[in-house]
């Protein structure tokens, strides 16, 4: 019953270094979310996949790419790190799409812990 | 204008108490609310969905006000392992590409 899985749980890099954060979903999701927490502050969504295929900016995309590499595969890519990434990552699922598919929540693999020296 | 707006709190209750968090959102064909509870450094969990009938879980109980735009939880007979931060969300409707708003949280630490 594994959920949403991320890779990697931890992870220290030197500035300008470049990474993948990967993430896998076993639902059936169609939708995937990648969220950065900063210490006392709120989920800020980087981006998101509504469906495979798509890709759209949140609040915070700048220095991040993404790739919905196929339905249940939804990574996200530091180019060049930078200390302001410092933070914790957390990829989401949901499944969306119709009617019926209303109140259906997001649900959260467990975080990449990631410092940027 | 913040899509979701929570008092982030903190909430300093003793064991056994009442205690009761609100939360507004700005779209008004908002379609899904939920609460999420988050853990300190882990990642948000689902603590229940908020129907416009109201909803019960347990000594949990939710309600959503749409006329005035607010979701609320109830906690009743409050818990040591109920503090945590508590996250409200809401998904406002298809067209959005299926963003859901997080709220910045409310902290709760229940007291011995």
């Amino acid at each position: 019953n594994a959920g949403v899985t991320q890779t990697p749980k931890f992870q220290v890099l030197k500035t300008g270094q470049s990474m993948t954060l990967q993430c896998a979903q076993d639902m059936n999701h169609n939708s995937m979310y990648w969220y950065r927490q900063d210490p006392g502050m709120g989920l800020r969504l980087i981006y998101y996949s509504a469906s495979e295929g798509t890709t759209d900016k949140g609040e915070v995309p700048n220095g991040y790419n993404v790739s919905r590499l196929n339905k249940r595969e939804f990574s996200l890519r530091l180019e060049s790190a930078a200390p302001s990434q410092t933070s914790v990552y957390f990829c989401a699922s949901s499944l969306f799409g119709a009617e019926t598919y209303s109140n259906q929540p997001q649900h959260f693999g467990d975080g990449t812990r990631l410092s940027i020296l | 204008r913040k899509e979701v707006e929570q008092d982030p709190g903190p909430f300093n209750v003793p064991e056994g108490a009442t205690v009761a968090f609100n939360c507004t959102y700005s779209n008004s064909a908002s379609q899904s609310f939920f609460w999420y509870r988050q853990d300190c450094r882990k990642e948000p969990k689902l603590l229940m969905s908020v129907y416009s009938s109201g909803n019960e879980d347990g000594r949990f109980t939710a309600q959503l006000n749409r006329a005035s735009q607010y979701i609320s939880l109830l906690i009743r007979d409050s818990k040591l392992s109920d503090s945590a931060t508590y996250l409200c969300v809401v998904n406002p409707k298809k067209d959005t590409g299926n963003q859901f708003y997080f709220g910045t949280g409310t902290s709760l630490t229940v007291i011995p």
